[in-house]
């Protein structure tokens, strides 16, 4: 699976919306691009992913560049619930990797009052 | 709805004791199931997964094994547990319908060996 890129840190402001980067310049043409929470001493919430075309959930919007080398999670209104370490993740489609998740280092976002 | 559910919450256990974590999916059929280890300070590591009773693929070698006894009961195991078996076990489900479901992961297990 492609390697991904992550600021370790950033910090947003309660009610604002949180812009979390991620790059992944070497992802192939069937790698989908998944994004992660870990608040702490839990397990990892699923919050969104997508292809090539923006996403948007309840939770959060997933922008991906047209040339799929980076994108961003959006969460737009940040709430002090949000501080997480936040992981974005490429994962192939199909084949018996299908469930391995390689996660890095991730994004740590605090959100602050 | 689905959920997960993992137990213990935390477990204190001595060197040499056996271990037996247990994760139960409920609302949902044929789920395929992991369990993942995450070192303090460091990123999930990937242990076992099942795609159906009684089938389990491990990842990497060592000091514990799995078994699915039920369609939605996933178990983690150890013999003799060792000092670096401490970590955060985290079981994990998703749908059985093809390689792009996602993840859901219950509130873990903390394992510290003694």
């Amino acid at each position: 699976d492609a390697k991904t890129t992550q600021p370790p840190s950033m910090d947003c402001a309660e009610g604002r919306a949180a812009n979390l980067p991620c790059n992944h310049s070497t992802i192939s043409g069937n790698e989908y691009v998944y994004w992660y929470r870990q608040i702490h001493s839990q397990g990892p919430q699923y919050i969104i992913h997508g292809l090539k075309n923006n996403e948007t959930n309840e939770m959060a919007s997933l922008i991906i560049t047209e040339d799929r080398k980076s994108s961003t999670l959006i969460l737009p209104h940040a709430t002090l619930r949000d501080t997480a370490v936040y992981y974005c993740i490429v994962r192939k489609a199909g084949g018996t990797s299908y469930g391995k998740l390689t996660f890095g280092q991730g994004t740590i976002l605090t959100v602050h009052p | 709805s689905q959920t997960i559910h993992q137990w213990p919450a935390t477990l204190v256990q001595p060197v040499g004791s056996p271990l037996s974590l247990e994760c139960t999916v409920e609302g949902t059929s044929n789920p395929n199931l992991y369990w993942y280890r995450q070192a303090a300070g460091r990123g999930l590591q990937l242990l076992f997964y099942s795609v159906g009773i009684g089938q389990i693929s491990s990842e990497v070698p060592q000091n514990l094994s799995a078994s699915r006894p039920q369609d939605r009961q996933f178990i983690l195991s150890s013999k003799k547990l060792l000092l670096s078996d401490s970590g955060f076990y985290l079981c994990a489900w998703s749908a059985g319908t093809g390689g792009l479901a996602p993840l859901h992961f219950g509130n873990g297990t903390r394992l510290t060996v003694t």
